[in-house]
């Protein structure tokens, strides 16, 4: 079965400054998807950026970029010029080619310091 | 883009009871229904998915007898928590797919609390 390992219960970081939310997964398949999802304090889940396994170009998504590392199962999530607002639960998930479901991981609580 | 919405956002009743959740998504059709409990702090635990019109599926450790799951249309699904307990307490989210193969649209949430 594939699971997804949050190492990283909690980070913080300075507002505007940088910060990287790592993520590894482990699966034998070489088609899937990976998602980086948000949980702020309202508890709406929100999508942050998703990621094509065949799909060797990191995704980007304004100050939201990933580092997808195929070979190491590694998908960080890097945020660049923290804002107030990031502050959330971060969620990593993983979903198979031609399955339904996600598969989460633990999740990082991110506080962002004024 | 795509919404759901999902009711109540919050309730408590009394032990013993039943308490039903909707979830509606409201500008697509969702093929597919994913019914998740959170527990404070921690991730997604998926209860079941649905297919509309078929029977849910549910993950191995869910009371299928207990979670009773409804998905008559593409446009509504339902969560039922039947002699609910204080043990049921929790955050239920619901997720949605339709359409775009990799699109996933979440609820709310609903904050149940069994007294």
């Amino acid at each position: 079965a594939q699971t997804v390992t949050q190492s990283q219960p909690e980070m913080s970081v300075q507002e505007a400054e940088t910060v990287t939310l790592s993520c590894t997964y482990d699966t034998s398949e070489s088609d899937y998807y990976l998602f980086w999802y948000k949980q702020p304090p309202s508890r709406q889940m929100i999508l942050v950026i998703r990621q094509e396994a065949y799909k060797q170009q990191n995704a980007t998504e304004n100050r939201f970029s990933v580092n997808f590392q195929k070979a190491a199962k590694s998908f960080s999530l890097k945020i660049s010029d923290s804002q107030l607002g990031d502050a959330a639960m971060y969620f990593c998930a993983y979903k198979l080619w031609g399955a339904q479901k996600l598969v989460f991981g633990q999740g990082t609580r991110l506080t962002i310091n004024p | 883009g795509a919404v759901v919405s999902q009711h109540p956002s919050w309730v408590i009743c009394k032990s013993g009871t039943s308490v039903k959740i909707e979830c509606r998504s409201l500008d697509f059709q969702a093929t597919t229904m994913f019914w998740y409990r959170q527990f404070p702090k921690q991730s997604l635990m998926l209860m079941a998915t649905s297919n509309e019109g078929s029977k849910a599926t549910y993950e191995q450790g869910v009371e299928k007898d207990k979670f009773l799951i409804n998905h008559a249309s593409l446009t509504l699904s339902t969560l039922t928590v039947t002699s609910a307990h204080p043990e049921d307490s929790s955050f239920y989210i619901c997720s949605a797919r339709g359409g775009r193969a990799y699109g996933y649209t979440f609820g709310s949430g609903t904050r149940l609390t069994v007294v």
